[in-house]
Formats: C-alpha cells, structure tokens, sequence
C-alpha cells in the first residue's frame, strides 16, 4: 500500500531564502509525482509534474526532482516570496492502483 | 473561464438530511474525480468517473452516490448525513484514467453536518 509522507509539517523562512521541501513515498511502482499547492480555502493547482522516467522538472524558481529507487522527491524553491505562502501537497500516481496518494502537506510562511 | 467548477461552495445542513454537491469541468476532459479533504487537511480519493464509467471506487460509505450524466459532469449525493461527513469535497479532473496527466481541482464545497 502506497504511503506518502511530508516533512517537515510547516516552515517558517524569511523571504529571499531557498528551500527544500521534502516528499517521501513507499511503493516505488508510480507512474508519476506531482507537487500541488493549496492556499487557505482554496483549491489545489498543479505546480510541477514529473513523470516516472524522469529525474526533475523545473518551473521559474521552482524545481522538483525525483529519485524512485530512494522514494524520494523534494521540491526545491529559489528566493523566497511572501506569496510563496501556502500548503504544498506532493502526490504520488500509483502503477499498481491508478491513484493519486497525497502527503498530509508542508505548510510554509515566508515572512517579510 | 473556470476550468472546474463546483456548486455549492459551501453547504451546511442537519445530521440526517440528503444532499447533492455538483461538478462540471470545460477542459474537454475524459475522467473526473472526487476527493475528500478532512479536518486534518488529508486528501483522499473517494470516487474517479471516465468518460462516465466509474473506474475508482473506494471503501466508502454506501450512503455516498457518484453519478455522472455525461463526461463533463460528475455530481456527488450523499443520503443521511452524518458529523463525520463533514468536510470539504474537492472535484477533479484529467486527460486520461489514470494520473499519467496533471489533475485540475475545483474549488471545493465545504459541507458542515450539524
């Protein structure tokens, strides 16, 4: 059974500096990762999905890389901004299952 | 121009009462999901829809009836709800039956059972 684990819980960084985020997964059989972020009372939007033959995709200051054989996934934000604030949900697709397992989240505050 | 889109946004109601959330999604899109997010933030899949066949169904109560008219469409019913339904249901959708493609979410109904 795919299980999806976030550390830490939340953080706290002053803008302008980089971050990891870390997402850690069980079963090595998915077919991709993807990293979402939710805003308070919002809904989820796709920040970065990286396929199971790929190493890392990138987007502006966010970079996401992926290693199955450790079950590892980290997101890597450059200079961070008071609007980077959010939740950030990574989520496994499952080969064996079909599904999208989520992490319980990284909520993050950048201070100003 | 909301891509997925879901009525009502919130919905508090009585323990008992039967009511519907609806789901409709514009991207063209083959398969449909609903997820629950409880008072933990933990999302989970509940139902997934393609091309309004249910290919996803979790051991969820029978109470819960996914229903899906046509492909853009996938309307969630629950009968006799409970306290413990309470929380905020989220739509999604993507290209294809499994998550091989990025999943876009709706906004959310945030459901109290009182």
């Amino acid at each position: 059974k795919q299980e999806v684990t976030q550390i830490p819980a939340a953080l706290s960084v002053p803008e302008g500096e980089n971050l990891v985020l870390n997402c850690s997964f069980t079963d090595s059989a998915i077919y991709n990762l993807q990293w979402f972020r939710q805003d308070p009372g919002k809904g989820l939007t796709s920040l970065l999905l990286i396929q199971s033959s790929q190493r890392e995709q990138t987007s502006g200051r966010l970079n996401a890389s992926l290693d199955k054989s450790s079950g590892r996934s980290t997101l890597y934000i450059a200079a961070s901004q008071p609007g980077d604030s959010a939740t950030y949900l990574c989520a496994a697709g499952s080969s064996n299952t079909g599904k999208l397992i989520f992490g319980q989240g990284t909520t993050l505050q950048v201070k100003p | 121009d909301t891509a997925v889109s879901q009525t009502p946004k919130y919905l508090v109601t009585q323990m008992g009462n039967d009511k519907s959330i609806k789901c409709e999604q514009n991207l063209g899109h083959d398969t449909m999901y609903w997820y629950k997010q409880d008072s933990k933030k933990f999302l989970k899949i509940m139902f997934s829809y393609n091309n309004k066949e249910l290919i996803i169904n979790e051991t969820v109560p029978n109470r819960f009836s996914p229903k899906s008219p046509d492909k853009a469409h996938l309307n969630l019913h629950i009968n006799s709800l409970e306290l413990g339904d309470s929380a905020v249901y989220f739509c999604a959708s993507n290209g294809g039956p499994r998550y091989q493609e990025t999943q876009y979410f709706g906004p959310g109904t945030r459901l109290l059972v009182l």
